[in-house]
């Protein structure tokens, strides 16, 4: 089975760094996905990770480690238009399996 | 290249109905996914299909089916409507279904509301 957490909610401030955490538990792995979502749009992709480190992509960076089941997203210099919501996804047995997302306020 | 499409935009049905929403992935996207999302259940898998072969299923009773074109194109039937099928119904397209190509590129949704 697959059980992907996510803390529902976090706050942060512009130009501050926030970080996402997400924990899995499947019975295989191949990959896990970042994407954000904006209210009323559609899940746009942010991050790949495969193998055990970490991923940089301009403000954004994916981090993961396969044999503690933990991912965490990185966002830096942070911006209003970062308000959204960010979900983590494990591709397992070949569906991709989604968290429940976490709900990121940017605050002025 | 154009986007993944996703028709109709927004639905109302009466329960007891049934229904079919039409997906167009990508050009030269072979494996199209469909997924529910709910405020409280969040992003739900659904099916995936690949090549006109559905691979994997989700957890879903059988009243929601769905098939796949030789043209990619992908529709998904709810059949026996009811007032918890109320969700958005999204549709994703990937280059295929192993690692980095099992990227989703999502189209917009399709906003189901069951009365």
């Amino acid at each position: 089975g697959q059980n992907i957490d996510q803390p529902t909610e976090m706050t942060a401030t512009e130009g501050a760094i926030v970080q996402i955490n997400c924990t899995y538990q499947t019975s295989g792995f191949n990959g896990l996905f970042w994407y954000q979502q904006h209210a009323g749009e559609a899940p746009t992709f942010l991050s790949y990770n495969v193998l055990d480190g970490l991923e940089e992509k301009g403000r954004f960076s994916s981090f993961l480690s396969r044999s503690k089941g933990y991912s965490y997203l990185l966002l830096k210099e942070l911006q209003m238009k970062d308000s959204a919501s960010y979900l983590c996804a494990v591709v397992q047995g070949g569906k991709l399996i989604f968290g429940q997302g976490t709900e990121l306020s940017v605050k002025p | 290249k154009a986007g993944v499409t996703q028709t109709p935009r927004y639905l109302i049905k009466t329960r007891g109905q049934q229904v079919t929403l039409s997906c167009s992935p990508i050009s030269g996207h072979r494996s199209v996914s469909w997924y529910q999302q709910t405020p409280g259940q969040g992003l739900q898998f659904l099916f995936e299909y690949f090549s006109e072969t559905q691979r994997n299923k989700g957890n879903f009773p059988g009243r929601f089916s769905g098939r796949q074109f030789s043209n990619s194109r992908s529709e998904m039937n709810v059949s026996t409507l009811e007032l918890g099928d109320s969700a958005l119904y999204l549709c994703a397209s990937s280059l295929s279904f192993e690692g980095r190509a099992y990227e989703q590129y999502f189209g917009p949704g399709t906003r189901l509301t069951v009365t």
